[in-house]
């Protein structure tokens, strides 16, 4: 298994709804990435997870709030979102956090705040 | 702070015409990846770079890096409209024992034209 799988695919959810993302990979990587990509825009790293502790966050507001229960799992959960939020959100993994020759992106879940 | 510097950030070509997009980043890193992404889509690994140096090709793209003047380029020979995407090149802030996390250049909108 050479995948990284996202779900849902798409999310509409309202302000005061909480949800969840959630990202899979099977292939013995012990880091896991959180991406946020705003239309036209680079993908924006927001955390980094390595043997399922975080390592990196880069300033996220509380309103995201990760999650690694396994190596091979990685959730983001979301809560009291703003309409900005809507990005297309990306997970990505990589062998381990100092050397890595290549990272795997998911298909990513296309996140609507209303 | 890792930087990663496309241009041009939009570029229009004639099918059959041969042109190149240049990336730049400002602190020593020895990987460098490209990227393709279509619209509404993920990104799909293109190259992944590893050394100073380094040329890899694959159809009508061509990627090579220079560590040295930090700088990477994604030459493309006789474009074709299949072609017409967005760029990204993306530089691993992991050099020297810290830890990776992939940095993206700002993109390069591709239109190939008949």
């Amino acid at each position: 298994d050479t995948e990284v799988t996202q779900t849902p695919k798409h999310l509409v959810m309202g302000m005061t709804n909480k949800k969840s993302l959630k990202c899979e990979q099977h292939m013995g990587h012990r880091a896991m990435y959180w991406y946020k990509q705003k239309a036209k825009k680079p993908p924006e790293l927001m955390f980094v997870y390595s043997y399922e502790k975080l390592s990196i966050n880069e300033s996220v507001p509380s309103r995201f709030s990760p999650e690694c229960p396994n190596s091979s799992l990685l959730n983001l959960h979301l809560h009291a979102l703003q309409p900005e939020d809507s990005a297309l959100y990306l997970c990505a993994s990589s062998q381990g956090i100092r050397w890595s020759y290549g990272y795997t992106f998911g298909s990513g879940t296309r996140l609507t705040v209303v | 702070e890792l930087k990663v510097e496309q241009n041009p950030l939009f570029l229009s070509m004639q099918e059959g015409k041969n042109y190149t997009i240049y990336c730049n980043y400002s602190t020593t890193s020895d990987r460098l990846y490209w990227y393709r992404q279509d619209p509404g889509k993920s990104l799909e690994s293109l190259f992944v770079l590893l050394s100073n140096g380094a040329v890899k090709q694959e159809g009508r793209l061509m990627a090579s890096l220079d560590t040295k003047a930090r700088l990477s380029t994604l030459h493309i020979t006789a474009a074709v409209h299949d072609l017409s995407a967005t760029y990204f090149c993306a530089v691993d802030g992991g050099y020297g024992g810290a830890t990776n996390k992939l940095i993206f250049g700002t993109g390069t909108l591709l239109a190939v034209q008949p």
